[in-house]
């Protein structure tokens, strides 16, 4: 059973940073696994932000960023806002099959 | 723009059935993925089913699988998700979201159509 791994909560302060990070159960995540990100805040749908690893749509604000780091599939928010405060769900892609990680709520206080 | 507009959800008892629609527009529907991803309230998102541009590949998740059916009219650029045999615990909200063009991904989202199965 393969299993997605994020951090269930952060915190950070507004003008601040924070990573968020998307582990894989099967080793580590590569640019194999074309890792996603989403936003979700309470009642909406969720919004995309990061495909392919790194790559913005064009919403997508530019104090976001995705990368991989230390195996992992990781997401960071530079000069966090008050509106940056949401659910985070990353989803990686098994041989075509995506499956989501259990989400990190952020919290910005 | 780009519009995903689910239907059709609504209570109905265990053991019971619903179709769920996706409507599309704004976009060549029949060049793309689309996926449905469903979202238990206060819980994660989970992916339950998936289908290539012709509607000739399908894929669900072992907990719909025989039970939900996923299919697609590119002329009236609607997706179809038929859900039999119910159960309480497929009362979620459910998404449709459209596929990437190039690499795997997701990238628009419908607003979500919830689900309650309940007696």
């Amino acid at each position: 059973q393969t299993v997605v791994t994020q951090e269930p909560s952060l915190t950070v302060s507004p003008g601040g940073t924070v990573t968020l990070t998307c582990a894989s159960s099967t080793g580590a995540v590569t640019t194999d696994y074309s890792p996603n990100w989403f936003q979700q805040k309470p009642g909406q749908a969720p919004r995309a932000l990061i495909y392919n690893t790194n790559n913005k749509h064009s919403w997508t604000p530019a104090r976001f960023s995705g990368s991989l780091l230390g195996g992992k599939a990781a997401l960071t928010l530079s000069r966090v806002q008050p509106e940056d405060e949401a659910d985070y769900y990353c989803l990686l892609f098994y041989s075509g099959n995506p499956m989501f990680g259990g989400g990190t709520k952020l919290t910005v206080l | 723009e780009v519009h995903l507009v689910e239907s059709g959800g609504g209570l109905v008892q265990p053991g019971g059935s619903l179709r769920l629609s996706c409507a599309a527009s704004g976009f060549t529907f029949s060049s793309y993925w689309i996926h449905w991803v469903r979202q238990v309230p206060g819980k994660g998102l989970v992916c339950i089913s998936r289908i290539s541009p012709d509607g000739g590949f399908t894929h669900y998740a072992d907990s719909v699988k025989g039970r939900f059916t996923l299919s697609r009219d590119n002329a009236k650029n609607t997706l179809y998700l038929q859900m039999n045999s119910l159960r309480v615990e497929d009362t979620a909200v459910y998404f449709c979201a459209r596929g990437t063009a190039s690499k795997p991904g997701v990238d628009y989202w419908g607003q979500g159509t919830l689900v309650t199965v309940s007696s």
